[in-house]
Order: C-alpha cells, then sequence, then structure tokens
C-alpha cells in the first residue's frame, strides 16, 4: 500500500481474524520479494519471502501470494494476535545502475496493522 | 546471535557537530547498507557496500559519509549535520545486494 502525506494505510482486526495485507510492486523484472514486520521502537524483522518462480509460500501463521500478471503481492496472517500490531511494508529487488545488471531491494511505504483484543 | 548492532540508539546533536553512528554485523555478510526512515517517505537509502573497501551512493547520500575498511563494521558519518538530517537511521546487511536484509534496531537522530 501506498501512503498519503505523513499517514500509513490502516488496517484494524479483531483479535482472532485473519488480516490480508496488499502490496503492490513496481517493477515486472522483479524475481524476490520479502514482507517486513516493525514494531513500534524497532528495527524491520523479516517475516517471509517469496520468489517470482512461485505463486504461494506459507510459513508459521503466515502466506505470501505473489500475483505476476497485476503485480501485487500479499501478506495473509491466520488467527491474528494482539503481538501482529506494527508496521508492514513489501520489499522487491529491483534492477538498479547501469545496464541493470545489479538488483537491490525497494521498499514500499507500509500498512499499519491494528489487532484489537 | 547473528545480529545487526548500530550505535547509538539515540543522539541528540546541534548543527555542525561532527558525528558517527557505528554498525556492525557478526554474519560474515559482503552486503552492507544505511538508511534513514521519515513518516511518509518510507526507507530510503543512503549509502552501500558490496565488500571492504567498496561503497556507493544509494538515492540520499547528501550530507553524508562512509567507510568500510572491515568486514563487519560500516559506520555512518555526518560531517555537519543540519536539521534535515534528523531522522530514523538503520543499518543493515546481507549475503549479497537484492537478498533478504537483517537490520538493526535503529538510531534516533535529532538536531538541533
Amino acid at each position: 500500500g501506498e501512503s498519503v502525506g505523513l499517514h500509513l494505510p490502516t488496517l484494524s482486526v479483531q483479535e482472532g481474524d485473519n488480516s490480508i495485507i496488499n502490496c503492490a510492486y513496481s517493477n515486472s523484472a522483479s524475481d524476490y520479494f520479502i514482507w517486513y514486520k516493525q514494531e513500534s521502537g524497532k528495527g524491520p524483522q523479516f517475516i517471509i519471502d517469496i520468489r517470482s518462480n512461485m505463486d504461494k509460500r506459507q510459513g508459521q501463521r503466515v502466506t505470501v501470494l505473489l500475483n505476476k500478471t497485476v503485480k501485487h503481492l500479499s501478506l495473509q496472517i491466520a488467527a491474528t494476535q494482539p503481538g501482529d500490531s506494527a508496521v508492514y511494508f513489501c520489499a522487491e529487488n529491483m534492477a538498479s545502475g547501469s545496464g541493470g545488471s545489479n538488483y537491490k531491494l525497494t521498499f514500499g511505504k507500509g500498512t499499519l496493522l491494528t489487532v484489537n483484543p | 546471535e547473528a545480529q545487526v548492532t548500530q550505535n547509538p540508539r539515540y543522539l541528540i546533536t546541534v548543527t555542525g557537530k561532527k558525528l558517527t553512528v557505528t554498525c556492525s554485523q557478526n554474519m560474515n555478510h559482503e552486503y552492507m547498507s544505511w538508511y534513514r526512515q521519515d513518516p511518509g517517505l518510507g526507507l530510503r537509502q543512503i549509502y552501500y557496500s558490496m565488500n571492504v573497501e567498496v561503497t556507493d551512493k544509494g538515492d540520499v547520500p547528501e550530507g553524508y559519509k562512509v567507510s568500510r575498511k572491515e568486514k563487519r563494521n560500516f559506520p555512518l558519518i555526518l560531517e555537519s549535520p543540519s536539521p534535515n538530517q534528523t531522522s530514523l537511521y538503520f543499518c543493515a546487511s546481507s549475503d549479497r545486494e537484492g537478498e533478504k536484509l537483517f537490520f538493526g534496531s535503529g538510531t534516533q537522530l535529532s538536531v538541533l
């Protein structure tokens, strides 16, 4: 999700519900994607990643879905808990440098997930 | 424990007073990078290093310097800080560019 001004997109869910956080990426040549979680006052923490030869990958309570046709990435969190409250952002490895031979991670601005008890 | 350690966590300084934020990683990563994070702007890359003695500008390098004399350390230097450099700074490292980054806990810098 893209931010508007200083405000992040926000998703508010009830404890125990499933959460879906979306991300639109920009480069059809990107072949690696990551989801990060950032709690208040902490550094970004890796959650799950996926390469472009896959369309789905599951971790513990999390699933990442990749739709290359529409350049869309989503993070699903099952049975959301209060400890899941954080900013979530996606990253893609975009070609950089002359000739596009190098790839570097480029980050989305994030979505604020709030879990209500 | 595998980690990226940056210091200090909080720093308040005045315009023009040189400062250094240290960063160290214990994962033998070749790639290291500095980012600043500002509300509404997300993570923006300042400088990065592909290996020892190899550094390059990121998207917002003005007013910053870095060095990579050893593989594990990648300090960020502000020779003459200005108020627009007030921000939250993160150091990160990975096996190589474009792969999973491991982040430090951040340094909140205020330049008065």
